[in-house]
């Protein structure tokens, strides 16, 4: 069965220093992963996913499947960057499945 | 400006007193569901629709009904809610029938307390 697993709900780290952000799925196929944003006070959104390649905020996402990962990485954490973040694996054609979430704390 | 809205924001109901949760977009998309998001849990899809008429069970969908009847509307109906329907649920749109092939727009969220 399809699974999403972030370890860790909570993350502190201090400004301008890395962080990551973890994330591990349990999938048979082939797998299409997110990840959503959540700040404060503000509606779950778009971070990225891994089909684009691509760079938002700083942040990069690598799909390694011998792993079944898809971490979360920036290299200068800021303070902006507080916030709920949630791994997402699209399975099939139609479902979503999120993980816990990791809220995600940079210390000024 | 092109959003997701639910109604109400903010619910406190007794056990068994059927209630909708109203969800609409503005932006003509095809795709759109539901989620509950609980502490410990992250979010949890509870139905989706592909389009006007065409609806499908998510991970937990006991306990909730929908409907969509028009391609702006995916009202969430719980018949005779629970204490443990307590939760805070967002709506969710995307353009294409295919969800996660782009992006989804979330609304606001909904807090709902059953007692």
């Amino acid at each position: 069965a399809q699974r999403v697993t972030q370890p860790e709900k909570l993350l502190s780290v201090f400004k301008g220093a890395p962080v990551e952000l973890k994330c591990n799925y349990s999938y048979s196929g082939s797998p299409e992963l997110f990840w959503y944003v959540q700040y404060s006070r503000q509606r779950l959104q778009l971070l990225l996913r891994h089909i684009s390649r691509e760079s938002i905020k700083g942040f990069t996402a690598d799909l390694n499947k011998g792993e079944t990962s898809f971490h979360l990485k920036k290299p200068f954490a800021q303070e902006e960057d507080s916030a709920m973040y949630y791994c997402a694996l699209q399975t099939g054609a139609n479902n979503l499945f999120f993980g816990t979430g990791t809220r995600l704390t940079v210390i000024p | 400006e092109a959003q997701v809205t639910q109604n109400p924001r903010y619910l406190i109901t007794v056990t068994g007193k059927k209630l909708t949760v109203t969800c609409s977009q503005n932006m003509n998309h095809e795709y759109m569901s539901w989620y509950r998001q609980d502490p410990g849990l992250g979010l949890r899809q509870i139905y989706y629709s592909m389009n006007v008429e065409v609806t499908d069970k998510g991970d937990v969908p006991e306990g909730y009904k929908v409907s969509r009847k028009e391609k702006r509307n995916f009202p969430l109906i719980l018949e005779s809610p629970s204490p443990n329907q307590t939760s805070l649920y967002f709506c969710a749109s995307t353009p294409h029938r295919l969800a996660g092939s782009d992006t989804q727009y979330f609304g606001p969220g909904t807090r709902l307390t059953v007692l």
